[in-house]
């Protein structure tokens, strides 16, 4: 069975501080998508990184897959309210599997 | 742009009754999924479908029943419900690709099993 753990579990900062949250596994990964869950709603896609190495910027969010494709990391920039909620990330391992594994999850906070 | 509808959106059970928990979208999606989400343990999947008439357990599938005689919908059957299966359930679809493809979903149906 294929984990991808995250850290760190919860996380609680004050507007406009820089955070990262760290997404791992043992095993290789096709490609990883991070998510966003807002209390009440279901999560929802930021971006996939699909290449080893690969850096993605999302207006403040950075996301970069590592080279061996086992890890991952979002990184916000002067965080803001707007930014709290649950983040995901989950691992495709390829071929005709069409199921992603996702990990427990960031807990993130950004007070005013 | 309705995307994954999923009904009843919070339900009590008792112990040993049954429901259907239903999950329809309008995207035209191949790819189905029902996950069920328990506080601190992410996502975890219970079944999947690749096409009507097409499913297969996932990771927790034991308790649980789904049919995909549409490609529109996908309902989740909880036969004899026991409390641990009080959890939130989230239904997903995901356009034809390599597996990749970015998962819709819908709001989640809250569950509560007394």
């Amino acid at each position: 069975t294929q984990l991808l753990e995250q850290s760190p579990q919860f996380l609680s900062i004050q507007e406009g501080e820089n955070l990262t949250v760290y997404c791992n596994s043992s095993s290789v990964f096709s490609s990883l998508q991070w998510y966003r869950q807002e209390p009440g709603e279901g999560p929802v896609l930021l971006v996939t990184v699909v290449t080893g190495g690969e850096v993605k910027k999302l207006k403040r969010l950075t996301f970069q897959f590592g080279d061996a494709r086992k890890d991952s990391s979002l990184h916000i920039t002067a965080a803001q309210p707007g930014d709290t909620g649950l983040y995901l990330c989950a691992g495709f391992s390829g071929g005709s599997n069409y199921k992603l594994t996702f990990g427990k999850g960031t807990l993130l906070t950004v007070n005013p | 742009n309705a995307g994954v509808t999923q009904t009843p959106k919070f339900r009590i059970l008792k112990i040993g009754q049954s429901m259907t928990l239903q999950c329809t979208q309008d995207m035209n999606h191949n790819y189905m999924y029902w996950y069920r989400q328990d506080p601190g343990m992410g996502l975890k999947l219970i079944y999947y479908s690749v096409g009507a008439g097409i499913t297969d357990k996932g990771e927790v599938p034991n308790g649980y029943n789904v049919s995909r005689s549409t490609t529109e919908d996908f309902p989740l059957r909880l036969e004899l419900a026991a409390p641990s299966q009080t959890s939130v359930y989230f239904c997903a679809s995901s356009p034809p690709g390599q597996g990749n493809q970015p998962q819709h979903f819908g709001d989640g149906t809250r569950l509560s099993i007394l």
